[in-house]
């Protein structure tokens, strides 16, 4: 049974610093991998979709990794900025989609 | 209207009570999904549909009734909820269901609270 885990489940950075947020999965045979924010009480916004075939995405600031043998996305985030706070998930399809909870993401102006 | 639309934003029903959401896309897509968000769990997958036909029914109780009358409408029909029902419903579409054209596109979601 796949399993998606995010850690930290929350982080506070200063602004202007460059982070990174993990995701970890059990079951490496996945289609892809879907990076999404959410803001409060709000729908997801999509990022970045990286296909199983690929190693990582890039979207502006924002840059994703896959490496699937040791079951583990990374998303790398520049140059932070307060509008970037919000809650970070990852998501991936095996023969269902199964998402991790996210991380909290608050970045201090 | 472009992306995902999901009316109401906001619902309070009592248990005894018949509702439905309603969820559209604007993005040409064959696959859309019904999802489940409560405080402090995972996104939980209810339903997909697969150019109308549903495709995955993730053990949700009968008491949610999904109904897809065409590739860019979807509804869930709501019928003596529980208090523990409460939650942020999230409508999502894609190309398709599975495989590699399945980047998920999501509605606002429909806060729905459980008298």
């Amino acid at each position: 049974k796949q399993e998606v885990t995010q850690i930290p489940a929350a982080l506070s950075v200063p602004e202007g610093e460059n982070l990174v947020l993990n995701c970890s999965f059990t079951d490496s045979a996945i289609y892809n991998l879907q990076w999404f924010r959410q803001d409060p009480g709000k729908g997801l916004t999509s990022l970045l979709l990286i296909q199983s075939s690929q190693r990582e995405q890039t979207s502006g600031r924002l840059n994703a990794s896959l490496d699937k043998s040791s079951g583990r996305s990374t998303l790398y985030i520049a140059a932070s900025q307060p509008g970037d706070s919000a809650t970070y998930l990852c998501a991936v399809w095996n023969d269902k989609i199964i998402f991790g909870k996210g991380t909290r993401l608050h970045i201090l102006p | 209207e472009t992306g995902v639309t999901q009316t109401p934003r906001h619902l309070v029903m009592g248990m005894t009570n018949k509702k439905s959401l309603k969820c559209e896309q604007h993005l040409g897509h064959n696959a859309m999904y019904w999802y489940k968000q409560s405080a402090k769990k995972p996104l939980e997958l209810m339903f997909v549909y697969n150019f109308k036909e549903q495709t995955e029914n993730n053990s949700v109780p009968s008491r949610f009734s999904p109904e897809c009358p065409n590739s860019s409408h979807l509804f869930l029909h709501l019928h003596t909820l529980q208090p523990e029902d409460s939650a942020l419903y999230l409508c999502a579409s894609s190309g398709l269901a599975g495989g590699w054209n399945n980047e998920q596109f999501f509605g606002p979601g429909t806060r729905l609270t459980v008298l």
